[in-house]
């Protein structure tokens, strides 16, 4: 168990719905990644918050947003959904804006019909 | 050609085996080299990581780096079958940029 929870943990939504994915880092940790890892593309970074305010953008595409909050808890908003979008999405967490001890949740499980 | 390659497998040992798990990239600013252990259905789980050219070591697993090269390796020695999982290798630069491999799925054989 890394200490990084995410909520829910399978989400089974409709094209063009919005859904809210939730996490919460380990106890002490400032920053918050979020990931997508699909058969095709692998693990792709999407975003990275630390102590509340935007550090780095990957892959995340514009009708993807997050944010984090003063409880350090994180929130990624997946809107207009395609199918494409079904695929497991990850939270990290690590304790400072540095990449190199990130601890990983267990995933949300999104599946787009 | 993409920044991180890595062969996905699958890679079938036999219990025992020294397993070599390999990556290469493109990018010569990555400065930290890391694996991560998935097992099915879970997220990944931070294996090793180093910043610099050569070897580290922790209890059956070894972490090779070689940035002359651009070429970065885990070996596992005596294989368990515990150690079945997808290994995924990642790099980072600017401090905060990262990118996987699309990972080796392993299997180890009892």
């Amino acid at each position: 168990d890394s200490g990084v929870t995410q909520t829910p943990k399978h989400l089974i939504t409709a094209t063009g719905q919005r859904v809210t994915l939730r996490c919460s880092p380990r106890s002490g940790d400032l920053s918050v990644y979020w990931y997508q890892q699909s058969l095709d593309q692998g693990l792709q970074f999407l975003i990275q918050y630390y102590n509340g305010e935007e550090r780095a953008k990957g892959n995340i595409l514009e009708r993807f947003s997050a944010q984090q909050f003063p409880d350090l808890h994180s929130e990624l908003n997946l809107s207009s959904l395609e199918l494409g979008d079904s695929a497991l999405y990850f939270c990290a967490s690590s304790v400072s804006g540095t990449t190199d001890t990130q601890y990983f949740g267990p995933g949300t499980r999104l599946t787009v019909l | 050609q993409k920044e991180v390659e890595q062969d996905p497998g699958p890679l079938s040992v036999p219990e025992g085996a020294i397993v070599s798990l390999n990556c290469t990239y493109s990018n010569s600013a990555f400065q930290y080299f890391m694996w991560y252990r998935q097992y099915s259905r879970k997220g990944p789980e931070l294996l090793m990581y180093t910043y610099s050219s050569g070897n580290k070591e922790d209890g059956r697993f070894t972490a090779q780096v070689d940035k002359s090269s651009k070429y970065i390796s885990l070996f596992i020695r005596d294989s368990q079958p515990s150690d079945s999982a997808t290994y995924l290798c990642a790099m980072v630069y600017n401090n905060n940029d990262m990118r996987f491999g699309a990972g080796t799925r392993l299997t180890v054989k009892p």
